[in-house]
């Protein structure tokens, strides 16, 4: 079985600083897909990135990056320049190649102060 | 594109009553899942169908919930009889499996038992 642990339930940044959210998996696939959804208070789920296992280079998509460490199995997301909007809890997915069941974690809810 | 649309938003019901939950995927997307969330399990994937036929319902808590899909636009998540236990906010979410897998989030629904 897939398991997904954020071991940060809560964090906190100033507005302008940058932050990293932890995530790690268990996993004895090869091929897979890991994400970063965002959930703001409206409670809406947004996809803020995706990340291929078979490609070496960290995607990237504005202020948001992230760090993939294959052999690790760690996958942290790098929030740059933190806005007030980008207060939310942050879930990390899981999901094996060509089995599009998600699987994850338990989400950290990030405050960023003024 | 509408995206993903759930009814009602929020729902109070007695115990022991029948609750049809509602959902229309965006159009095109072939995989739909339910979801519920609550602070105390997290976000859980209930089932979810491709193509309109139910592939895995293992998160499914017991027999008073259940799920249809009757065409590509339309499914919806019963319970009956409800229990206070339910209360949560349950999610739809549809992908197209060919777009690298991204599930596209309904806004959810609250539902609450008294």
């Amino acid at each position: 079985a897939q398991t997904v642990t954020q071991s940060q339930p809560e964090m906190s940044v100033q507005e302008a600083e940058t932050v990293t959210l932890s995530c790690t998996y268990d996993t004895s696939e090869n091929n897979y897909y890991l994400f970063w959804y965002k959930q703001p208070p409206s409670r809406q789920m947004i996809l803020v990135i995706r990340q291929e296992a078979y490609k070496q280079q960290n995607a990237t998509e504005n202020r948001f990056s992230v760090n993939f460490q294959k052999a690790a199995k760690s996958f942290s997301l790098k929030i740059s320049d933190s806005q007030l909007g980008d207060t939310a809890m942050y879930f990390c997915a899981f999901m094996k190649l060509n089995f599009n069941k998600f699987y994850f974690g338990s989400g950290t809810k990030l405050n960023v102060k003024p | 594109d509408a995206g993903v649309i759930q009814s009602p938003r929020h729902e109070v019901t007695e115990m022991g009553q029948e609750v049809t939950l509602r959902c229309k995927p965006i159009s095109g997307h072939n995989s739909l899942f339910w979801y519920r969330q609550t602070m105390m399990r997290g976000l859980e994937l209930l089932i979810y169908f491709n193509n309109n036929v139910p592939i895995d319902d293992s998160g499914m808590p017991e027999d008073r919930f259940s799920a249809k899909m009757p065409n590509a636009s339309f499914s919806t998540l019963k319970i009956q009889p409800s229990e206070p236990r339910d209360s949560a906010v349950y999610f739809c979410a549809s992908s197209l499996r060919q777009s690298a897998y991204e599930q596209y989030f309904g806004p959810g629904t609250r539902l609450t038992v008294t």
